[in-house]
């Protein structure tokens, strides 16, 4: 069990550029999530992911946003024309549906900076 | 609405003293669950614990030790004998069907900071 990884760590983009990101969740669980983390804030729900169905997507996901999972493997999220706002931590969650409700395990997060 | 308050933003103590960290929710299921976790310096949330709203048995797990309320809806979190390494951010999080089962709804976090 080598955990979720996230990748890049960090990431600094000049405002209008487009970013993606990319999530390996632990590689027996079929539920992935994305989060946005602000300083001083709690995470916030973007999207989640059961195998390779995006289920739900957040208000906060706006049109400038895109998620997937192609084969219920790996995710990514892309961010085009960024805006300073963009700015935040980009958390990603993995999760077996084994059990209701289950417990989720996150990622070191990307750390985006938009100039 | 699914909502969970941590008043505390910031809670400073010094080694070996113990804190207790406050969450209070809201909620229109009857059927929920409740979380903590622990987010260190690394950035990496890491779970704590689950509760069921039908299961109001407090709990202690070493150190930690928590306590389900739901007359008050409260769910809080004490760290006995605290230590640095517990320094770290603390969110109280909820899951029920009315956030889908899959949304988890987080506090703002209590940040704390233990001193040698």
């Amino acid at each position: 069990d080598t955990g979720v990884s996230q990748n890049p760590r960090h990431k600094i983009t000049k405002r209008g550029q487009n970013v993606t990101f990319r999530c390996d969740p632990i590689s027996e669980h079929n539920r992935l999530y994305w989060y946005r983390q602000t300083l001083g804030q709690g995470p916030e729900f973007l999207t989640y992911f059961q195998n390779e169905a995006q289920l739900e997507k957040s208000r906060l996901l706006s049109d400038r946003f895109s998620a997937e999972r192609p084969k219920g493997s790996f995710s990514t999220l892309e961010i085009q024309r960024t805006e300073q706002g963009d700015s935040a931590m980009y958390l990603c969650a993995s999760s077996s549906d084994r059990l209701e409700n289950e417990k989720l395990f996150f990622g070191s997060g990307t750390q985006l900076s938009v100039l | 609405a699914q909502k969970v308050t941590q008043a505390q933003t910031e809670i400073s103590v010094v080694e070996k003293e113990d804190v207790t960290l406050d969450c209070v929710y809201e909620t229109r299921d009857t059927t929920y669950y409740l979380f903590w976790y622990k987010q260190p310096p690394s950035g990496e949330l890491v779970f704590l614990i689950r509760r069921n709203s039908f299961d109001e048995q407090n709990e202690i797990s070493g150190r930690y030790s928590w306590n389900f309320q739901k007359s008050t809806s409260s769910f809080n979190f004490t760290i006995t004998a605290s230590q640095v390494v517990d320094s770290a951010v603390y969110f109280c999080a909820l899951t029920g069907p009315n956030t889908g089962g899959f949304k988890t709804i987080f506090g703002a976090g209590t940040r704390l900071f233990v001193k040698a």
